[in-house]
């Protein structure tokens, strides 16, 4: 089954720096493949996704990229700021099935 | 919409006890999500509906865990008999269609002393 990878597990920068945070997966046939942010103790919410058919979304200050060859894909967010301190996880569809797997997240840290 | 609504937010119970997480996904939504997140083990996938339906339930544990969505509006998760392991939070999130963006809801602590 699909198996996805996240790094690094914690991150600090410092406002205004940018920061990265990338994930593998195992899965040719993964085709969507979204990153969600976890504040402390709240939901996990969408921030941004794409598909195999795309190699890179921008959205303001957060993009995403993809290499299918490598099977990996990663997410960037520029111009820091403290509101962005929270818990990052990326995910992969597994095959040609519904379902996601999550990574084991990446707990970001923006220091004033 | 108020989003996905989950009860009880909080639970504790005793180990052996039945317990069960609530939830009412956003209408209109076809897909349903059951998923368990701990420190150790990251975000799982327990169980998914399409249009009520149990999809794929390769997730869950062990038989202890069942889930059901009787109509669109409505799923539980039970867990019996519960056991301190089973201690988590379990979200709910619900889609418009597959692979599209999950709504989560706020989630239940599940504390099993």
């Amino acid at each position: 089954g699909e198996n996805v990878e996240q790094h690094p597990s914690t991150l600090s920068v410092q406002e205004g720096d940018s920061a990265v945070i990338k994930c593998t997966y195992s899965d040719s046939a993964s085709n969507y493949f979204p990153w969600y942010k976890q504040e402390l103790g709240k939901r996990p919410q969408l921030i941004i996704d794409i598909r195999s058919n795309v190699g890179e979304k921008k959205d303001q200050r957060i993009a995403v990229t993809l290499n299918k060859t490598a099977k990996h894909f990663s997410l960037h967010i520029t111009e820091t700021q403290p509101e962005d301190s929270a818990v990052y996880f990326c995910a992969a569809s597994q095959g040609n099935t519904d379902k996601l797997i999550f990574g084991t997240g990446t707990r970001l840290q923006v220091f004033p | 919409d108020a989003g996905v609504i989950q009860s009880p937010r909080h639970e504790v119970t005793e180990m052996g006890q039945e317990v069960t997480l609530r939830c009412k996904p956003i209408s209109g939504h076809d897909y349903l999500f059951w998923y368990r997140q701990t420190m150790m083990r990251g975000l799982e996938l327990l169980i998914y509906f399409n249009n009520n339906v149990p999809i794929d339930d390769s997730g869950m544990p062990e038989d202890r865990f069942s889930a059901k969505m009787p109509n669109a509006s409505f799923s539980t998760l039970k867990i019996q008999p519960s056991e301190p392991r089973d201690s988590a939070v379990y979200f709910c999130a619900s889609s418009l269609a597959p692979l599209v963006e999950q709504y989560f809801g706020p989630g239940t602590r599940l504390t099993v002393t």
